[in-house]
């Protein structure tokens, strides 16, 4: 049963377009959501994140985007660069039922910006 | 350097051996997590720790045993090693409840051969 789901194994942009990754969950106590990005032979690296109690979070080049009602998150990335090619998870978390400890991810978006 | 470090990077190992895989950070943070990450499977947690002296079981346990003795260490031990256990081992850790990200090492990339 996955609880996160990135529907799209691979997603191909060009540089200084919008990039939208896209993220469903279907546990209703999940009520904080992370972005990481993996470059290859790196261990995943926090982007960026967002709590139930806003839809938007915004830090630079990157938003998070949050719908409870259809739980559904998106990463926008505007300007796409090169170097913004990798693999992007998304992960979510349970403040409470005793799982506050646990992130579960998504099986992760290949990004890649071409030139 | 401060951080979150793994050993081995890459390990080659037979089944049925018996291999460690240490993690190390100098952050002090109470919370440590194995996970493994797999073509088609994302990221799932192991096993995870929220404190020295306290372990419990993530998604995948089985076949894994771990141990915290100091909080700046979490090693993850293969009893018995097999096939299916080949895949890229990620530690990582956060600072606290207040604190919902973790921060991940690099990896070590487990062969069983």
């Amino acid at each position: 049963d996955q609880q996160v789901k990135q529907n799209s194994p691979s997603l191909s942009v060009q540089e200084g377009r919008i990039s939208i990754l896209n993220c469903d969950y279907t546990n209703s106590m999940f009520d904080y959501f992370l972005w990481y990005k993996k470059y290859p032979a790196e261990g995943p690296t926090f982007l960026i994140s967002i709590s139930s109690i806003k839809d938007k979070n915004e830090d630079g080049r990157f938003t998070v985007f949050l719908n409870k009602s259809a739980k559904h998150l998106s990463l926008h990335i505007v300007p796409s660069q090169p170097g913004d090619s990798a693999v992007y998870f998304c992960a979510a978390s349970a403040s409470s039922g005793g799982s506050n400890y646990k992130l579960t991810f998504g099986k992760g978006t290949l990004l890649t910006v071409n030139p | 350097d401060a951080g979150i470090t793994q050993s081995p990077r890459y390990k080659i190992t037979e089944t049925g051996r018996q291999v460690t895989l240490m993690c190390h950070q100098t952050w002090s943070h109470s919370y440590m997590f194995w996970y493994r990450q797999d073509l088609g499977h994302g990221l799932r947690l192991i096993y995870y720790s929220a404190a020295a002296d306290i372990t419990d079981k993530g998604e995948v346990p089985d076949g894994y045993v771990v141990s915290r003795s100091k909080t700046e260490n979490f090693p993850l031990t293969l009893e018995s090693a097999t096939r299916s256990q080949t895949s890229v081992y990620f530690c990582a850790s956060r600072a606290g409840l207040a604190s919902y990200e973790q921060y991940f090492g690099p990896g070590t990339r487990l062969t069983v051969t």
